[in-house]
């Protein structure tokens, strides 16, 4: 089955406690994104990468790093959270190729940061 | 001005109804536009996309785009309480073409 996995579904951690959200793909998908999800403020681009070793910023990039080794891996790594990153998080992918631009979503790491 | 805007409602239609959800965008060279579904408490799902001025239909569902007006719509027909979610405009090309901006969603509600 195609799909985008994300794990931790669910975590609640400390402040200042390195986190890492896992995101794999099965799709051979080229394009990787995270976005976090926050009420009145929609979907927001966090990291992209358009291949493996290709990554640029979104558009709230700040307190996250992403790698990308592999084509079907894209951890999103919290260095040091704070009770701002709480949020929900969403791992999407794209075969850009296509033309479509279309996004596969993984179900979203809802993260508390206390 | 937020780049990609919509209304987030709720917007309430009966069943059976058209259900009229809007979106404006900011960047003109926008080139690409989406529009996403989300269940509460699940995460979105693409719809349509449309790339070229005037209507694209499929189903139910018709996109239609105005980029003189930077204006794209999602009409449902025959509205169904299943229709009841969170309706997302996604752009890209606002920003770079790997860039896809998101709107805010609007929320509709198909009243039995």
């Amino acid at each position: 089955e195609a799909q985008v996995t994300q794990n931790p579904r669910y975590l609640i951690t400390v402040t200042g406690k390195k986190l890492t959200v896992t995101c794999s793909q099965n799709m051979n998908h080229e394009y990787m994104s995270w976005y976090r999800q926050d009420p009145g403020l929609g979907l927001r681009q966090i990291y992209y990468s358009m291949n493996v070793e290709v990554t640029d910023k979104g558009d709230v990039p700040e307190g996250y790093k992403v790698s990308r080794k592999e084509k079907r891996n894209f951890p999103l790594i919290l260095e040091s959270p704070s009770p701002n990153q709480t949020s929900l998080y969403f791992c999407a992918s794209s075969l850009w190729s296509s033309g479509t631009g279309e996004l596969f979503f993984g179900e979203g790491s809802r993260l508390t940061v206390l | 001005q937020k780049e990609v805007e919509q209304n987030s409602g709720p917007l309430s239609v009966p069943e059976g109804a058209i259900a009229s959800l809007n979106c404006t965008y900011s960047d003109r060279g926008s080139q690409s536009f989406f529009w996403y579904r989300q269940y509460s408490g699940k995460s979105p799902e693409l719809i349509m996309f449309i790339y070229s001025n005037g209507d694209k239909e499929d189903g139910r569902f018709t996109a239609q785009l105005n980029k003189a007006s930077q204006y794209v719509s999602l009409l449902i027909r025959d509205s169904q309480p299943s229709d009841s979610a969170t309706y997302l405009c996604a752009v890209n090309g606002a920003g770079g073409y790997q860039k896809v901006t998101f709107g805010t969603g609007t929320k509709l509600q198909v009243i039995p």
